[in-house]
């Protein structure tokens, strides 16, 4: 079975300083994994996807991971943050099961940018 | 343009009473998720369909029902609400696999306490 673990709830960075969202994963078979954001009170956002080919993968907002095959991880990382990337940010990975597929999340990281 | 609804976003329900959240979306898709969100446990998946007439219980069922008569609805029941239910509830859809480039796209969720 697949799973997610996110090591860090809550990361707190200052503004402009780069920031690093760790994720390792558990799967006995081919992953496809996912980085969503959440702002406060809304919905889940799709920040980037990784399915298949380069392992560092662009998003939005400036945002990008690298799927490490040999370390099961799929690091979320930016370079530079802003205050408005103050959110919660969740790894998913992909679950086949039969014709179709589901997510199954980890359990969040906080990152609060502040001054 | 094509969304994903749910309602209510707010509601306020006693021990014991069956609640209804209802989540409709536009996009024609065939797959739709529920997943309640809880502080330190993320996102987890109550019921999910693949088509009308479909359904399928997640990792949280226990005392939840979904029914899928069309493709637009797919209504999430709490036979019996419990105080263990209060959380926030996010309805999902996407239009087939995940790792075939397709996106699953979130409603803006809704907050239930059971009281």
């Amino acid at each position: 079975a697949q799973s997610v673990t996110q090591l860090d709830s809550q990361v707190p960075v200052f503004e402009e300083a780069p920031v690093e969202l760790r994720c390792n994963y558990s799967s006995s078979v081919s992953v496809y994994l996912f980085w969503y954001v959440q702002y406060p009170n809304q919905g889940l956002q799709l920040l980037l996807k990784y399915l298949s080919g380069s392992t560092l993968v662009k998003g939005i907002n400036g945002f990008e991971a690298e799927f490490n095959k040999s370390q099961t991880s799929f690091h979320l990382r930016k370079p530079s943050v802003h205050i408005s990337d103050t959110a919660e940010y969740f790894c998913a990975v992909s679950v086949v099961t039969g014709t179709a597929s589901k997510l199954t999340f980890g359990t969040g990281t906080r990152l609060q940018v502040t001054l | 343009d094509a969304e994903i609804t749910q309602s209510p976003r707010h509601k306020i329900t006693e021990t014991g009473r069956q609640v209804t959240l209802a989540c409709h979306q536009t996009w024609n898709h065939n797959n739709m998720f529920w997943y309640r969100q809880d502080l330190g446990h993320g996102l987890r998946l109550i019921h999910y369909s693949y088509g009308v007439q479909d359904t399928n219980k997640g990792e949280v069922s226990d005392g939840y029902s979904v029914s899928r008569s069309n493709t637009e609805d797919l209504p999430l029941t709490l036979e019996s609400a419990a105080s263990s239910q209060t959380s926030v509830y996010f309805c999902a859809s996407s239009p087939g696999l995940l790792h075939s480039g397709n996106t699953i796209y979130f409603g803006e969720g809704s907050w239930l306490t059971v009281v």
